[in-house]
């Protein structure tokens, strides 16, 4: 069985520019989270999308936005690029809903100059 | 505002010695704790969980002791291995609300040969 796969692994962008970030969960995960990792934060929760609908969001300006399509593939969107947006972008996916057990993929390394 | 707290940053320990790595919450809505492990250019990658009905759960060389009275909740790896050289994430669900995962800053373990 395939993991969480997301693309592209690594990303170099320009302030004020705009980047999307995809993300294909694994077979049958209906849910897709996605989470920033910055060093000394941890893990910082941005949203959850469940059958094509946004379950929950975290405290992340408008300029982070996501989807869900109907083969639960995701991709966030981050408009208006900020160097504090660099950072590790992590995909997770699970059967059901929020809390379960998530299962990551390898993330997108975005840089942004 | 961390409702998750990881306060050691770093933690070495000697091959075939205990590590034991520290969590604390201070939202006493949650109900479902979670530890994570990640390696360098990987996602991070599910260990073990423990609910808030329980005081320990244990699998193989790994131990979570969850004290509820203390918020804290702490994971033992006996005896350690190299191979458990990683980064650690405490995680934490809720049990109403908004029930997507909130991580701790992680702890980097170092097992030495």
């Amino acid at each position: 069985k395939a993991g969480v796969t997301q693309t592209p692994r690594y990303l170099i962008k320009t302030r004020g520019q705009q980047v999307t970030l995809s993300c294909s969960p694994i077979s049958g995960h209906r849910s897709v989270s996605w989470y920033q990792q910055t060093p000394g934060q941890g893990l910082q929760f941005l949203f959850e999308y469940f059958s094509e609908t946004q379950r929950n969001k975290g405290n992340f300006p408008g300029r982070f936005s996501g989807r869900q399509f109907s083969n639960s593939r995701s991709e966030m969107n981050v408009s208006t690029l900020e160097l504090g947006d660099s950072a590790l972008y992590l995909c997770a996916s699970s059967l059901g809903t929020s809390g379960e057990k998530l299962f990551f993929g390898s993330g997108t390394q975005l840089s942004v100059l | 505002d961390q409702q998750v707290k990881q306060n050691s940053p770093s933690l070495s320990v000697q091959e075939g010695r205990i590590s034991i790595l520290n969590c604390d919450y201070t939202n006493s809505m949650f109900d479902y704790f979670l530890w994570y492990k990640k390696y360098p250019a990987e996602g991070p990658t599910f260990l073990i969980s423990i609910s808030s009905i329980k005081d320990k759960n244990e699998d193989g060389r790994f131990t979570v002791f969850l004290n509820k009275s203390a918020k804290h909740l702490s994971l033992h790896i006996v005896p350690s291995q190299p191979g458990d050289s990683a980064v650690y994430f405490c995680a934490a669900r809720q049990d109403t609300g908004r029930r997507a995962l909130t991580f701790g800053s992680g702890t980097r373990l170092q097992v030495q040969p």
